[in-house]
């Protein structure tokens, strides 16, 4: 299976609040992203964490980081119409193959 | 915006047609990716590359074949499209070194009638 889950896996809240969205994974990392992905489109990179990093913001978003617990989340502030997509963890394996792996994806909906 | 492209954004075929899905990419990565995405759900590597003549396959079987001739174009082909191949195919690169982002093209939404 994949390597992230994501918890929950669907999330509403009305406009300005804050969404907070989790994301777990398996082995060690060198870092970890998050990446949005409006409905149809492709994906958009957020912010990347690196592993001795804890804490991490980037305008409304702060990112979070425990690797003693192997998880990471994400908070939106004051959350907009515009926030509304679906939120994924990736993590990328730097071993040699470069390959990525992503969560099962939060869907946020922001209610007006 | 990232400088990396699909075409077409929506294809509609019939069962048994051969089909190439477009991507390329204007930023000079090395290494670049194919997904299977069905709506809503998570994503599937189905192959990907680390330069020019270097391909391999992803973790989902997959009945498609791609190629690597230029560094900026990674084609994917399906021989022989069926319904099962219905889903969003997107394709992605990032560079050689840190921070290691992936970038991605906008999709693109094959339907097998």
């Amino acid at each position: 299976s994949q390597q992230g889950e994501e918890d929950p896996q669907a999330l509403s809240i009305q406009e300005g609040e804050n969404a907070t969205m989790n994301c777990s994974y398996k082995t060690s990392i060198n870092n970890l992203q998050w990446y949005r992905q409006n409905s149809g489109r492709g994906l958009v990179h957020l912010i990347l964490i690196r592993s001795n990093e804890r804490e991490k913001h980037s305008g409304r978003l702060r990112v979070t980081l425990d690797t003693s617990k192997k998880s990471s989340s994400l908070l939106i502030t004051a959350s907009r119409a515009a926030d509304a997509a679906s939120y994924f963890c990736a993590t990328v394996d730097l071993s040699g193959t470069y390959k990525y792996i992503f969560g099962t994806g939060t869907r946020l909906k922001v209610l007006a | 915006e990232a400088d990396i492209y699909q075409t077409p954004r929506y294809l509609v075929i019939g069962t048994g047609k051969k089909i190439t899905l477009e991507c390329s990419q204007t930023m000079g990565h090395d290494k670049m990716y194919w997904y299977q995405q069905d709506p809503g759900m998570e994503l599937h590597l189905i192959h990907y590359s680390y330069g020019v003549n270097s391909t391999e396959k992803g973790d989902l079987s997959s009945e498609s074949t791609v190629s690597r001739i230029r560094t900026e174009h990674f084609p994917l082909t399906l021989e022989s499209a069926r319904p099962s191949h219905t889903s969003q195919y997107l394709c992605a690169s990032s560079p050689g070194t840190g921070p290691y982002e992936q970038y991605f093209g906008p999709g693109t939404r094959l339907t097998v009638t």
